[in-house]
């Protein structure tokens, strides 16, 4: 079983709409959480980092159940700009050690005139 | 906006050729990684680094090998080139737990 896992989409949506992403994730040492933007050919960029208590950036909402082991990502009034992949990402620290980042393999949003 | 730099950008270069890709990151930071990633495909990692002398093979199999004499340079180098290496190549670093990535090398071996 991977250790980040996300549905790869693609997302078609029409502008205005709202998206909702979820990602599971299978180590329980996972201690921080992030979901990050990649555009066609660019480099992954941090979007957000991802809270027990559920955070908001403007048309953006992650939040994070630790119970149940899953991030969610929520996209309000969708842009075409949003079109982009979206990547899940763990960070897991065990011990004393600095841990490691580990990412999802991305879904796709693809946001429609 | 980040302050990590890959050169070169691009690289075509023949089968069985050293090449060796730069990375340098002003930002002080101890954690670095390269990652391999092809078009529309999820990101590999193949190495990191949490320090200065520290480095340790990714998830993915690699036939590169790093360096971290200092804290912000973490090249990569290839012995010897194949076509199958042809991808492109993310540096990163960063510290508690987030990233910020470089424009990567797009490789291609002919």
């Amino acid at each position: 079983r991977k250790e980040v896992e996300q549905d790869p989409g693609p997302f078609n949506v029409p502008e205005g709409a709202t998206v909702a992403f979820n990602c599971t994730y299978s180590n329980s040492a996972s201690q921080s959480f992030f979901w990050y933007r990649q555009d066609c050919r660019k480099e992954p960029k941090l979007l957000m980092s991802v809270y027990s208590s559920g955070n908001e950036d403007g048309r953006f909402t992650a939040q994070l159940n630790r119970a149940s082991q899953y991030i969610s990502l929520l996209i309000r009034d969708s842009k075409l700009s949003d079109s982009a992949t979206y990547l899940c990402v763990v960070n897991i620290e065990y011990g004393g050690s600095q841990g490691n980042l580990i990412f999802g393999k991305g879904t796709k949003l693809s946001v429609k005139p | 906006e980040a302050d990590i730099y890959q050169t070169p950008r691009y690289l075509v270069i023949g089968t069985g050729k050293k090449i060796t890709l730069e990375c340098s990151q002003t930002m002080g930071h101890d954690k670095m990684y390269w990652y391999q990633q092809d078009p529309g495909m999820e990101l590999h990692l193949i190495h990191y680094s949490y320090g200065v002398n520290s480095t340790e093979k990714g998830d993915l199999s690699s036939e590169s090998t790093v360096s971290r004499i200092r804290t912000e340079h973490f090249p990569l180098t290839l012995e010897s080139a194949r076509p199958s290496h042809t991808s492109q190549y993310l540096c990163a670093s960063g510290n508690r737990g987030t990233a910020f990535f470089g424009q990567g090398t797009r490789l291609t071996v002919v």
